[in-house]
């Protein structure tokens, strides 16, 4: 079936790095996604990697992929207040358009 | 470019009231996408247009939930008559394949909905 996991808070201190995890069963996905929906605003794509990658790195975000796990996670270094939202995975599966979402991870930042 | 907007962005309506929410796609994407999330849980897919043809709708939830696309550019998700549980947010995507098959869909900023 098509399920994805992701643990519900995050809360860390302004400048260090947030480790956002996820987890997925469908092994047929060929897309892995991460949007940020900040209080009030719809959702924001930050960015996405294909399922035969390992690794991929935009600026403060790093996105690593356990295809044998079936493990994806979002890395921000040097995370600032402007970070605090919800950060929702999604994946898309081979032969649907559709895209199927974890629950979110509300990411807290301490001043 | 203008991105996906949604119309409105909040509604506050008794059960058993219709309600109908907007959606219009980034120009010139012909898939459009509406998905909900219920209170605190997962953003759930609902249905998928392909211009003005429904392509698959297998996530939308009961025969109260109609969805439109006339015409190819805007479309309409309309609740009828509305109930407790339909309380959440409505999203809407729009895409457009990619040369390398890559299609991200671009979000809407939701409309919520709150049945009362």
């Amino acid at each position: 079936g098509e399920d994805v996991e992701q643990s519900l808070f995050l809360s860390v201190r302004e400048g260090d790095s947030s480790v956002i995890n996820c987890t997925y069963t469908d092994s047929s996905s060929t897309y892995l996604y991460w949007y940020k929906q900040e209080p009030g605003a719809g959702l924001q794509l930050l960015t996405y990697i294909f399922s035969n990658m390992d690794m991929k790195q935009d600026q403060r975000l790093t996105v690593l992929l356990n295809k044998k796990d079936k493990h994806l996670s979002l890395r921000i270094a040097d995370t600032q207040t402007g970070d605090s939202a919800i950060y929702f995975c999604a994946e898309s599966i081979s032969g649907t358009y559709k895209y199927i979402f974890g629950t979110g991870t509300r990411l807290k930042v301490l001043a | 470019e203008a991105g996906v907007t949604q119309f409105p962005s909040h509604s506050v309506i008794e059960k058993g009231q219709t309600v109908t929410l907007r959606c219009d796609p980034i120009s010139g994407h012909d898939n459009l996408y509406w998905y909900r999330r219920v209170m605190g849980k997962e953003i759930k897919f609902l249905l998928h247009f392909v211009k003005e043809s429904k392509q698959d709708e297998s996530g939308m939830p009961n025969n109260r939930f109609l969805a439109e696309r006339t015409g190819g550019t805007y479309s309409t998700l309309k609740v009828q008559p509305a109930e407790l549980e339909d309380s959440g947010v409505y999203f809407c995507a729009s895409s457009q394949a990619l040369a390398d098959g890559q299609e991200t869909q671009y979000f809407g900023p939701g409309t919520r909905l709150l049945v009362l």
